[in-house]
Order: structure tokens, then sequence, then C-alpha cells
């Protein structure tokens, strides 16, 4: 059964600040992984889509990279803004058109 | 493109009561989903449809019933709702690879009493 686990749960950082969040997976075998951005009481915003072939995957200040190997995803987020505070999700899908998420990480971005 | 809609975006219900929560897309989307977020659970997926008339179960799939008559529509039904049935549910949609990225709906949030 895949697992999804996002380190750290929790993080709180000051504006400006270059950030990573990440993502581990326990089977290898996925079509590809995908970063979501929720905001309280919102639905989910995809941010990033990698495919199981790529390494990574760049939109803006975001880049998100894929070492399926190791189970490992990254979301790297550049010169982080108030703004940015949010909760990440990451999701890997397998087969049977299924998405398995994290439980993500709540993201304070402080002025 | 009004992407995925949800309706409706709150109810209450009380124990035994049945309701329907209606997801639409306009962006001729061959997979649509149902999943339900719970604190420390996680999103998980209900149910899901692969095309107009086809459905399958998801992960927690028990309690629920779900119909896709419309290609645009996909219905989630909770025949006699109970208390672990509070949660919040968003429907999400995709092309038919997958390949393709999920949209997510802004989901409803519902409280069985």
């Amino acid at each position: 059964k895949q697992e999804v686990t996002q380190i750290p749960a929790a993080l709180s950082v000051p504006e400006g600040e270059n950030l990573v969040l990440n993502c581990s997976f326990t089977d290898s075998a996925i079509y590809n992984l995908q970063w979501f951005r929720q905001d309280p009481g919102k639905g989910l915003t995809s941010l990033l889509l990698i495919q199981s072939s790529q390494r990574e995957q760049t939109s803006g200040r975001l880049n998100a990279s894929l070492d399926k190997s190791s189970g490992r995803s990254t979301l790297y987020i550049a010169a982080s803004q108030p703004g940015d505070s949010a909760t990440y999700l990451c999701a890997v899908r397998r087969g049977g058109s299924r998405l398995t998420f994290g439980e993500g990480t709540q993201l304070t971005v402080n002025p | 493109n009004a992407g995925v809609t949800q309706t409706p975006k709150f109810r209450v219900l009380k124990t035994g009561q049945s309701m329907t929560l209606l997801c639409a897309q306009d962006m001729n989307h061959e997979y649509m989903y149902w999943y339900r977020q719970d604190p420390g659970m996680g999103l998980r997926l209900i149910h899901y449809s692969v095309g107009e008339g086809t459905t399958a179960k998801g992960e927690v799939p028990d309690g629920y019933n779900v119909s896709r008559l419309k290609k645009q529509n996909f219905l989630l039904g909770l025949e006699s709702a109970a208390p672990s049935q509070t949660s919040v549910y968003f429907c999400a949609s995709s092309y038919a690879l997958e390949s393709y990225e999920q949209y997510f709906g802004p989901g409803t949030r519902l409280t069985v009493t």
C-alpha cells in the first residue's frame, strides 16, 4: 500500500527566506507526483505536476524535484512571501487513476 | 470556464437523513473523483468514474453511492448519514490519462449531528 509522508508538518519562516518542503513515498512505481496548495477553508490548487520520467518542474518561484528511485520529492520556494502561507500537499498517482495524498505541511510566512 | 464546481458549500444533516452532493465540470474531462478530507487522515478517495455511466470504488466507499449519468456531472449520495461522515468533501476531474493533473472543486463542508 502506498504511503505518503510530508515533513515537517508545520513550518514558520520570515519573509524573504528560501525554503524546502519534503515529501516521501513508499512505492516508487508511480505515474507522476503533484504538488497542491490549500488555503484555509478552500479547495486544492495544483502547483506543479512531475511525470515519473522527469527530474524537476519549475513555475515562477517554485521548483519541484523528483527522485523516484529513493521515493522523494521536494518543493523549493524561493524568496517566500506572506501570500505563500497555506498548507502544501503532495500526492502520487499510480494505476487506477487514484491519487494518494500526504497530510500536508502548514507553512506560515511572517512579514 | 468555471472549472470544477460543487453544491452545496455547507450542509448540516441529522443522523439517518439522506442527501446528494453535486459536482460539475466544464472541461470535458473523462475522469471524475470524490475525496473526503479529515484531520490527521489527509484526503482519501471515496469513489471515482472513468467515463459517463461508469463508477468504481475507491479507498473508503462504504456508506456512499455515486452516479455519472452525464459526462459533466458526478453525484455523491449519502443514503443514511452517520456522524462519522462529518467531513469536507472534494470533487476532482482530469483527462483520461494518468499523466494528466487533477483539478479540484472548492469543497463541501458536511456536518452530521
